[in-house]
């Protein structure tokens, strides 16, 4: 079953635009991550939060955690062509396995 | 410092042939993982070692799938006889001692196509 669920399925913005991506989830985590797939290459960390976390930030990224609502936000500001990915949100669930969700296509138009 | 290593990076073979992909991860983590990625999908755990323990296998397909990793370093994950519905790409991932599910480092994949 699908703990993550990453909204919207898909994101078109302009290149210098901010790109907002968000995670919901359905049982209690020890942490959420972030990571990043470009076409044809393999997956990238990007960014963990733990649960007693509320907001982190990696240059560009912004991610926010709220375990009372089980969602997460992914902020990318001032957008690159190169930022082009798809982006998941994976959760570790106390004493379970990470899970993956579908991720979020986004698209960066120049 | 090399990351994780897989291959082959493409494999194309027919229904019922076995299949073998190869994993080597970064030295020094003791934790690997294995999955399996459909198209469109999120990658979805396959296996998960402790050095040379199988510690988490429920989503493995046991009857087909088997995957062993000798002296705790690389790892080779087998399917014997190969279906169509196994055409997927094949990520391996490693991380280090800190504790499973913190930050894992990807390997390039293996895309399998079943014929």
């Amino acid at each position: 079953s699908q703990q993550g669920e990453e909204d919207p399925q898909a994101l078109s913005i302009q290149e210098g635009e901010n790109a907002t991506m968000n995670c919901s989830y359905k049982t209690s985590i020890n942490n959420l991550q972030w990571y990043r797939q470009n076409s044809g290459r393999g997956l990238v960390h990007l960014i963990l939060i733990r649960s007693n976390e509320r907001e982190k930030h990696s240059g560009r990224l912004r991610v926010t955690l709220d375990t009372s609502k089980k969602s997460s936000s992914l902020l990318i500001t001032a957008s690159r062509a190169a930022d082009t990915a798809s982006y998941f949100c994976a959760t570790a669930p106390i004493d379970d396995k990470i899970i993956f969700g579908k991720g979020t296509r986004l698209h960066i138009l120049p | 410092e090399a990351g994780v290593v897989q291959s082959p990076r493409y494999k194309i073979i027919e229904k019922k042939q076995p299949v073998a992909f190869w994993c080597n991860p970064i030295s020094g983590h003791n934790t690997l993982y294995w999955y399996l990625q459909n198209l469109g999908q999120g990658p979805e755990l396959l296996i998960r070692y402790e050095n040379e323990e199988a510690v988490d296998d429920s989503q493995l397909p046991k009857d087909r799938f088997s995957a062993e990793r000798l002296k705790g370093v690389d790892s080779t994950l087998k399917i014997q006889p190969a279906e169509l519905g196994d055409s997927a790409v094949y990520l391996c991932a490693s991380s280090s001692p800190a504790g499973p599910y913190n930050e894992q480092f990807f390997g390039p994949g293996t895309r399998l196509t079943v014929l």
